[in-house]
């Protein structure tokens, strides 16, 4: 399968800086990334989707100015947490996909987020 | 809005037996359903992609069914081993599939050895 490469996949920060994961697609360009974020014993749930070249589209009670996101290539997306605050500690997982419909999703290995 | 179960939340069966996995879903106007596996702490591999227009997929010692009527899939897995400890979550595409995934909450699976 496909290859989705995402770092760093753990990261320790203080409350009010910012930090930057990013997500790779390694053989194959990826016209769309998907952003999740997991709580433990919770579903997976998407923060937002990332167009290449274009602005990405939040899902509702995700704030956008808080997690930002670039799509500047096909091949990396990068998310911004930030002014972090312990809240927003948790795991975070990015998906990318070719953009033809119907294929088989394919993830990074996640971010575990502390914010101490 | 599309809703995403599975059952059981946790299971613990002794090695080398079969047992199966239930997933759920509420629309059945899906395109595809996908079986994932997460380890701890890990990302999500991908096991299964099973199309609306198929019953089944096979790979090694899983298979997975797909009823899309009644909005059910399985995942059986034949002789279990204590490698197959995980987590394993079922998702169906929130749209054509461009659009991400609906995932249920997961069944966390331990094989006793």
């Amino acid at each position: 399968g496909a290859v989705v490469s995402q770092h760093p996949s753990r990261v320790i920060c203080k409350s009010g800086t910012s930090v930057k994961i990013e997500c790779r697609s390694l053989d194959f360009q990826a016209t769309t990334m998907f952003w999740y974020r997991q709580f433990p014993k919770k579903s997976l749930m998407l923060m937002a989707t990332s167009n290449e070249g274009s602005k990405a589209t939040y899902e509702q009670g995700v704030e956008k100015d808080k997690f930002l996101i670039n799509h500047a290539s096909l091949t990396l997306s990068t998310l911004t947490v930030t002014s972090a605050h312990p809240e927003d500690s948790s795991f975070y997982i990015c998906s990318a996909t070719d953009g033809r419909m119907n294929t088989e999703a394919f993830f990074g290995q996640g971010t575990r987020l502390t914010v101490v | 809005k599309q809703e995403v179960t599975q059952i059981p939340a946790a299971l613990s069966v002794p090695e080398g037996e079969n047992l199966v996995l239930n997933c759920s879903f509420t629309d059945s106007a899906i395109y595809n359903l996908q079986w994932f596996r997460q380890d701890p702490g890990k990302g999500l591999t991908s096991l299964l992609l099973i199309q609306s227009s198929q019953r089944e997929q096979t790979s090694g010692r899983l298979n997975a069914s797909l009823d899309k009527s009644s909005g059910r899939s399985t995942l059986y897995i034949a002789a279990s081993q204590p490698g197959d400890s995980a987590t394993y979550l079922c998702a169906v595409p929130r749209g054509g599939g461009a659009d991400g995934l609906t995932f249920g909450k997961g069944t966390h699976l331990i094989i006793q050895p």
